[in-house]
């Protein structure tokens, strides 16, 4: 069965550190995965997909299939990229399951 | 930049009630969805609407829930009968296509709460 696990539920971090978001999957077919995010009090929204391998407010999050992973990084975090931080599935047609989601907090 | 809207903001009703719950999708999209969170859980897929009818649901989207696109530009959520674990925040999205790795846009959700 299609599954996505965020081992953490909170990551503090210190401005400037590197930041790892882990994401890992259970699917049996073609995976297709995004990272979502919510920052306070605003709506959800995609951060990055797996296809586009695009570098979106400096994270990046590479698709690992012999992992079954989609860790989401940063290099340098930033106090502005706390939120909350969701990875996601697509499977069979339209259907999708989202991990439980990991709070980021950086901290000055 | 268009948006997704969700009314109303908050909603509180009795058990047994039925609730209905809007949304504006984003003009030209074509696929509709609705979520649920929990207070303190996560994000679950209930339901995708595509060409006027459902093209997915999960589990949790049972009888007593159903979608309608009444007018070509409402997407709403009845819940027949609502219970008291119904209480959650509830997300519309739509995309503009199925293609692979679209992009969906969330609504700010209604927080539906039932006692």
């Amino acid at each position: 069965a299609q599954r996505v696990t965020q081992p953490e539920k909170l990551l503090s971090v210190f401005k400037g550190a590197p930041v790892e978001l882990k994401c890992n999957y259970s699917y049996s077919g073609s995976p297709e995965l995004f990272w979502y995010v919510q920052y306070s009090r605003q709506r959800l929204q995609l951060l990055l997909r797996h296809i586009s391998r695009e570098s979106i407010k400096g994270f990046t999050a590479d698709l690992n299939k012999g992992e079954t992973s989609f860790h989401l990084k940063k290099p340098f975090a930033q106090e502005e990229d706390s939120a909350m931080y969701y990875c996601a599935l697509r499977y069979n047609f339209n259907k999708f399951y989202f991990g439980s989601g990991t709070k980021l907090n950086v901290k000055p | 930049e268009p948006e997704v809207t969700q009314t109303p903001s908050h909603q509180v009703t009795q058990m047994g009630q039925e609730v209905i719950l809007r949304c504006v999708p984003i003009s030209n999209h074509l696929y509709f969805y609705w979520y649920r969170q929990i207070l303190g859980q996560k994000v679950e897929f209930l339901v995708s609407f595509y060409n006027n009818e459902i093209s997915e649901k999960s589990e949790i989207f049972d009888d007593q829930f159903s979608v309608e696109r009444p007018d070509g530009s409402n997407f709403t959520l009845k819940i027949r009968s609502t219970k008291l674990e119904d209480s959650a925040m509830y997300f519309c999205a739509s995309q503009s296509s199925g293609g692979y790795q679209e992009t969906q846009y969330f609504g700010p959700g209604t927080r539906l709460l039932v006692l």
